[in-house]
């Protein structure tokens, strides 16, 4: 969705690396989901920020809402095998719907 | 719980061929959507539904039928179907449209190809 653009498009880090995924919207942002998605299986909900300025941490993963920017970023600290999929992150723009970007592949090599 | 299941995980269809793809979940959710995910588009809107017997076009209607007759089930319906319609689409469900504080449960995927 244009309206909606992750970067980078796939990413490819060491294990024990950090990293950085980034989610931008170009309508005013009223909340934002971080889902996970693994080849063969559902998206798995990671966590929802929709104050600015808001961060959350789940384990390793930190997101955060910066609605000035209309942007979130995802940080995974010391990266795992574990982590690796694709992430994809949902807006909450206007109106009743949930726009979802399109995806970030991320690969841990051990 | 069982959560959102899908069937088929797979399938393969030949042009003009109809098939419905299922969907079911086990939390008594009102709201329930289908979604097709291909590459470099995200996840687009196909039909969703927000009770038995409502449902609603999303972003992406032509092809596909629903129907909502019980609060478990909302099944997806190519009534002929086309290349274009070959992707992964995703089931889910929450516990009302409020897209805030109002976490979706997806299902594992149907992979359609159709040749």
């Amino acid at each position: 969705s244009q309206e909606l653009e992750q970067s980078p498009q796939s990413l490819i880090v060491q294990e024990g690396k950090n990293l950085t995924i980034n989610c931008t919207s170009s309508k005013t942002l009223y909340g934002l989901y971080w889902y996970k998605q693994k080849y063969g299986e559902g998206l798995i909900f990671l966590m929802m920020l929709q104050k600015g300025g808001e961060e959350k941490s789940h384990e390793k993963i930190t997101a955060k809402l910066d609605e000035k920017k209309q942007q979130s970023s995802l940080h995974i600290t010391a990266s795992q095998p574990s982590h690796a999929g694709i992430y994809l992150c949902g807006a909450v723009t206007s109106g009743s719907r949930l726009t979802f970007g399109e995806g970030t592949q991320l690969t841990v090599n051990p | 719980n069982a959560g959102v299941t899908q069937t088929p995980k797979f399938q393969v269809l030949k042009t003009g061929q109809s098939m419905t793809l299922q969907c079911a979940q086990d939390m008594n959710h009102e709201y329930m959507s289908w979604y097709r995910q291909d590459p470099g588009m995200g996840l687009r809107l196909i039909h969703y539904s927000v009770g038995a017997g409502i449902t609603d076009q999303g972003e992406v209607p032509n092809g596909y039928n629903v129907s909502r007759s019980t609060t478990e089930d909302f099944p997806l319906r190519l009534l002929s179907a086309a290349p274009s319609q070959t992707s992964v689409y995703f089931c889910a469900s929450s516990y009302s449209m409020k897209p805030l504080n109002n976490e979706q449960f997806f299902g594992p995927g149907t992979r359609l190809t159709v040749l």
